[in-house]
């Protein structure tokens, strides 16, 4: 079964600073991998994701993530956060049944906190 | 444009009750799921529907969930005799087609408390 794991639950960073969150996947195929924010009391919002192609995406927000199959990543960047970046993201991994898409396979989550 | 809506935003239940959950996904949008987000078991999938079918029901916590969706657009989750741990916030999702490149929108999630 595939897995996505984000190895760290909490990250501080200080507003203007680079910021980096890690994802890594486990699955047999090519991976349709994707990254979702959720900021407090709203839903998830997709930031980008990743087919097939150029292996580093833009998304919204000014992020970017770029997926290297040798070490089964997909990493969220941004050169410089800002105070309402703060929020919980999840890295996903589409899953793929006999019959055709199923859901989403989310890691448990980074929590980013953003110092002044 | 409107987006995917869920209600009630918040529920809360006693032990044992049956409980009712809807979503209203985007307009259009053939494929619906649903998730459950919990502390101790993160965002979970539980069921897919492409217009009114669900493939498969596996995801489905236990015998007590179930979830239809009628007429290809609202669908609704219902929890028989609630227990403690169904406690969770629960996410419905649309997609334009069910297709793995087709972005999932999300709605806000019901919290449903299980006392």
């Amino acid at each position: 079964a595939q897995s996505v794991t984000q190895p760290d639950i909490h990250i501080t960073v200080s507003e203007g600073a680079s910021l980096e969150l890690r994802c890594n996947y486990s699955y047999g195929a090519t991976p349709y991998l994707f990254w979702y924010v959720q900021s407090p009391g709203q839903g998830l919002q997709l930031l980008l994701k990743y087919f097939s192609g150029d292996t580093l995406v833009q998304g919204i927000k000014g992020f970017e993530a770029e997926f290297k199959r040798s070490q089964s990543s997909f990493n969220l960047r941004k050169p410089s956060v800002h105070w309402s970046d703060a929020a919980e993201y999840f890295c996903a991994v589409a899953e793929h049944s006999g019959g055709g898409a199923d859901g989403l396979t989310f890691g448990k989550g980074t929590h980013l906190i953003i110092q002044p | 444009g409107a987006g995917v809506s869920q209600s009630p935003s918040n529920k809360v239940t006693e032990k044992g009750k049956d409980v009712e959950l809807r979503c209203d996904p985007i307009s259009g949008h053939t494929a619906l799921y649903w998730y459950r987000q919990s502390l101790g078991q993160g965002l979970e999938f539980l069921i897919y529907f492409q217009g009114n079918s669900a493939p498969d029901k596996s995801g489905l916590p236990s015998d007590r969930f179930s979830a239809e969706r009628t007429g290809g657009s609202v669908s609704t989750l219902t929890i028989q005799r609630t227990q403690q741990e169904d406690s969770a916030v629960y996410l419905c999702a649309s997609s334009p087609r069910q297709y793995l490149t087709d972005t999932q929108y999300f709605g806000p999630g019901t919290r449903l408390t299980v006392l």
